[in-house]
C-alpha cells in the first residue's frame, strides 16, 4: 500500500519569496515515481514535476525544484521567486513504475497563498 | 491536441436519478484513470482501464456506481440510484505506457451536485 502525506494544510508565502511544500511518503513498491500537481481556483489538475525513486539528481522544471530525500521519504516541492499566479492547491502523488500505468496516490494538498 | 474531454462539466440532479458521466481521453493513451475529488476524502481512485479492461475497481464505492470502457476513446462513469454523498468532482485521466516519469493528464472534471 503507498500513503502520501502533506502535513501542511496551508501556507502563505511572499512575493518573488521561496516556499517548500512538505510532502512524505510511505511504501513497500521497490520503484516508485513522485509527482506534484497544482490546482488552480478553476479547478483543472496541472502537472508539474516528477522524481523516480531510483533518479540520482533532484529534479528541477523552471521554477519548480524537489527535494528528494530517499532515507527520510520525503518529496518536498520547492518554488522560487513566488508568483501571485502561483497562488493554489498543490498535490504530492505517488505510484508504482514497474508494473506499467498504474494509479496516482494522492496527499491531502497544502494551499498555497502568494501574498503581494 | 487535444487533451482528456470530460462532459457534461457541471450536473445538478436530484437523489434517485442516473447520472452518466463521459471522457474522452487523448489519442493514443491506453490508460484511463476515474478520481473523485471531495474535500473530506481529497483524491482517490475509483477504477482504472489498461487497454480498455477494467484492472481495478476496488475503489468503486458500491454497486450504484459502474463504469464502462467500449472502446479506445470513449468512457462512461454511471451512478444509479445517486444519492447526495455522490456529491463531488470527478476526474478523468489518461496516460500512456512510456518511461516511469510519463504522467497522467486530467480532464477539466466534472463537478456533480445531488439534491
Amino acid at each position: 500500500a503507498q500513503k502520501i502525506t502533506q502535513t501542511q494544510p496551508g501556507m502563505f508565502v511572499q512575493e518573488k519569496e521561496a516556499v517548500t511544500l512538505d510532502c512524505t511518503y510511505d511504501t513497500s513498491d521497490p520503484s516508485y515515481g513522485l509527482f506534484w500537481y497544482k490546482q488552480p481556483s478553476s479547478g483543472e489538475m496541472i502537472f508539474l514535476i516528477y522524481q523516480g525513486s531510483y533518479d540520482q539528481q533532484n529534479a528541477t522544471e523552471g521554477r519548480y525544484s524537489l527535494n528528494f530525500q530517499k532515507a527520510r521519504k520525503s518529496a518536498n516541492l520547492v518554488i522560487s521567486a513566488s508568483q501571485l499566479g502561483d497562488s493554489a492547491m498543490y498535490f504530492c502523488a505517488m505510484r508504482a513504475i514497474d508494473s506499467g500505468n498504474t494509479p496516482l496516490v494522492f496527499g491531502k494538498g497544502t494551499r498555497l497563498s502568494v501574498i503581494a | 491536441d487535444a487533451g482528456v474531454i470530460q462532459s457534461p462539466r457541471h450536473e445538478v440532479t436530484e437523489m434517485g436519478q442516473e447520472v452518466t458521466l463521459r471522457c474522452k481521453p487523448i489519442s493514443g493513451h491506453n490508460s484511463l484513470f476515474w478520481y473523485r475529488q471531495t474535500m473530506m476524502r481529497g483524491l482517490e481512485l475509483l477504477i482504472y482501464f489498461n487497454n480498455n479492461v477494467p484492472i481495478d475497481d476496488s475503489g468503486m464505492p458500491e454497486d450504484r456506481f459502474s463504469a464502462k470502457m467500449p472502446n479506445a476513446s470513449f468512457s462512461t462513469l454511471k451512478i444509479q440510484p445517486s444519492e447526495p454523498r455522490d456529491s463531488a468532482v470527478y476526474f478523468c485521466a489518461s496516460s500512456k505506457t512510456g518511461p516511469p516519469k510519463e504522467t497522467q493528464y486530467f480532464g477539466p472534471g466534472t463537478r456533480l451536485l445531488v439534491l
